[in-house]
């Protein structure tokens, strides 16, 4: 069974400041990674994905992430962030199976970001 | 661009009335899932679909939910009778079969049960 954990369901950042999500997962099998945006009462948007080719995802909207298999993580960054990155982002795993297979997502977390 | 459809977007009903949500994939998606987020939450499956079949339906609470994809496109979740904690956000998803696929979410059915 695979599992994530987003450690801080809130973060506040400055206008211009390094945004740092973190996401640790836990899986059996070699995994797929992905991070999702929420904003609210939308559906969720894919940022980016990681299924195994570079360690290093770059995504849309700035953000990139990177697959580190020894310390179980996949953390979100981007440099500088925007009023409009203001929202709810979700990291989540799914196994490496011949077949479609369901997402587990983290809790969540909220970003705030300052003017 | 092709997006998943989902009605109603907000629905309010009272407890132990039943309700159905409605769900239409991206076109040639075979593959469809049903998340339900509490607010606050990640989202969890309740139900996944391969065309008409139903692969995982492992948390769905089957005494009071079900799911169907007649036709292997598009999909109605129905809930009866609804109860308090009913109250979510449910959530659309669609994707082609293979797992690094990725699963394209639809706009949402706010249930509130009051």
């Amino acid at each position: 069974a695979q599992s994530v954990t987003q450690l801080g369901s809130h973060v506040s950042v400055s206008e211009g400041a390094l945004v740092l999500l973190r996401c640790n997962y836990s899986s059996s099998v070699p995994p797929y990674l992905f991070w999702y945006v929420q904003y609210p009462n939308q559906g969720l948007q894919l940022l980016l994905k990681y299924t195994s080719a570079a360690t290093l995802v770059k995504g849309i909207n700035g953000f990139e992430a990177e697959f580190k298999k020894s310390e179980t993580s996949f953390h979100l960054t981007k440099p500088s962030a925007h009023m409009s990155d203001a929202a709810e982002y979700f990291c989540a795993v799914t196994l490496i199976k011949a077949a479609g297979n369901k997402l587990t997502f983290g809790g969540g977390t909220r970003v705030l970001v300052k003017p | 661009e092709a997006e998943v459809a989902q009605s109603p977007r907000y629905k309010i009903t009272e407890k132990s009335q039943a309700v159905a949500f409605w769900c239409d994939p991206i076109s040639g998606h075979a593959t469809l899932y049903w998340y339900r987020q509490i607010l606050g939450q990640g989202p969890e499956l309740l139900v996944q679909f391969q065309d008409e079949s139903v692969v995982d339906d492992s948390q769905l609470p089957k005494d009071r939910f079900s799911a169907e994809r007649l036709k292997g496109v598009d999909s109605t979740l129905k809930i009866q009778p609804a109860e308090l904690g009913d109250s979510a956000m449910y959530l659309c998803a669609s994707s082609y079969p293979l797992a690094q696929d990725t699963q394209y979410f639809g706009p949402g059915t706010r249930l509130t049960v009051l």
